[in-house]
């Protein structure tokens, strides 16, 4: 059982069409990170949220901690082919990192 | 460049023959750890170690070793390969336990037969 829910498990779009992901537990996170990973590639980090409620954006990533600290949202505005790749999202609980399965993403052009 | 590099990127191996994947950081961190990515279950972590000498068991550390001897260097030992451990692996370090980033090598696709 993952400890991380995320959905969709895979989403296909078309470039210039806007996107949302979404990760979400049961119990209430400390603070949550995304991380982006491109095929042939490990993951890099998007951002880290902390605070319940915050919004954060980079570029055309947005990205939203619920207010009771429990799930999360990335929102990608007007997608491009480099927006393909898995997006992940993680906690640390008890000094370890534990993701979620992943959003697969495709942007088509 | 500040990297964790991991050696090799692809091995294919036959059951019970015993092999070692490098990884290596040039960031000081102090935090390191294994994860294998399978498709549908995510990255998970397979073992983490604190500082030189100091590692723990992470979520799937069944059939795997590592060792910390210096504070670059990680490998993960599987001393009798299994189909099962057919997998992606990653190794990632970071700052501290617990804190920030972590980075992550390029991966090691891994074939066991």
């Amino acid at each position: 059982t993952q400890l991380l829910e995320q959905s969709p498990q895979f989403l296909s779009i078309q470039e210039g069409e806007n996107l949302t992901v979404y990760c979400n537990s049961s119990s209430v996170f400390s603070s949550l990170q995304w991380y982006r990973q491109e095929p042939g590639e490990g993951p890099v980090l998007l951002v880290t949220v902390v605070t319940g409620g915050e919004v954060k954006k980079l570029k055309r990533l947005t990205f939203q901690f619920g207010d009771a600290r429990k799930d999360s949202s990335l929102h990608i505005t007007a997608a491009q082919t480099g927006d393909t790749g898995l997006y992940l999202c993680g906690r640390y609980s008890w000094g370890k990192l534990q993701f979620g399965a992943g959003t697969q993403v495709v942007v088509t052009p | 460049e500040a990297q964790v590099t991991q050696n090799p990127r692809y091995l294919i191996t036959v059951t019970g023959k015993k092999l070692t994947v490098t990884c290596s950081q040039n960031m000081n961190h102090e935090y390191m750890s294994w994860y294998r990515q399978d498709p549908g279950l995510g990255l998970r972590q397979i073992y983490y170690s604190m500082n030189v000498e100091v590692t723990d068991k992470g979520d799937v550390p069944e059939g795997y070793k590592v060792s910390r001897k210096e504070k670059r260097n990680f490998p993960l030992i599987l001393e009798s390969p299994s189909p099962n451990q057919t997998s992606l692996y990653f190794c990632a370090s970071s700052l501290k336990q617990g804190l920030g980033e972590q980075y992550f090598g390029p991966g090691t696709r891994l074939t066991v037969t």
